[in-house]
């Protein structure tokens, strides 16, 4: 079946712009996660949701950044008043059940580019 | 959940078996071993995991020492394809600690 997919591939914004991004999670997949990978390093955890419920938010850098699941299958996630730190690739994450342990299935990632 | 440390880079001959090693001093007793990769422009890639026994799957093999201190993630016959970064990763298995921390992982390059 299909993977996890993300939208757009490739994003390019003005400082002080807002962005969204989207995450379509593997269908049934009821946990989603966002990461966040800067140039040369490896990903970082930014969000968790478990359906529409957002369990962990502890990664995210700042309250800039907001991520939603209000269905509990598609995902979004908003920069608000983008800066140039943001500036990374944005990895989307679903696994299948709500226990730790369970592999997680990654997308190809957004990069979002602030000029 | 406790600290990995890999090599930065490593080759390899193509056709040979890569080995990949990983120390994790401080594991505790609930700590499982993960491995996954990151091929360029792509996302990670889940390959392996374990406890305290030794793993095989159709992608890889997963040696952990007895002391569970280190591992080793081993590539039977590796491809121009296994070129990647290669992440160690040690996390408890429970409810409520999903995510996962990444290193900066061992960059795999494969030699024709």
């Amino acid at each position: 079946g299909a993977g996890v997919s993300q939208s757009p591939r490739y994003k390019v914004a003005k400082r002080g712009q807002d962005v969204a991004l989207r995450c379509d999670p593997i269908s049934g997949h009821v946990s989603l996660f966002w990461y966040q990978q800067a140039l040369g390093q490896g990903p970082e955890f930014l969000t968790y949701f478990q359906n529409e419920a957002q369990l962990d938010k502890s990664g995210l850098p700042s309250d800039r950044f907001f991520a939603e699941r209000p269905e509990g299958s598609v995902s979004t996630l908003k920069i608000q008043r983008t800066q140039q730190e943001d500036s990374a690739v944005y990895l989307c994450a679903s696994s299948s059940q709500g226990a730790g342990g369970d592999t997680q299935y990654f997308g190809p990632g957004t990069r979002l580019t602030v000029l | 959940d406790a600290k990995t440390t890999q090599p930065t880079s490593m080759d390899c001959a193509e056709g040979r078996a890569a080995n990949l090693p990983c120390n994790h001093s401080t594991i505790s007793g609930n700590e499982y071993v993960y491995w996954y990769r990151q091929i360029h422009s792509q996302g990670p890639q889940y390959i392996i995991h374990g406890l305290k026994n030794n793993e095989t799957n159709e992608m890889a093999s997963l040696i952990i020492t007895e002391d569970r201190k280190s591992s080793t993630l081993i590539l039977p016959h590796a491809t121009l394809r296994d070129t990647a970064v290669y992440y160690c990763i040690v996390r408890v298995y429970t409810f409520g600690n999903e995510k996962l921390t990444f290193g900066t992982g061992t960059r795999l390059t494969i030699i024709p």
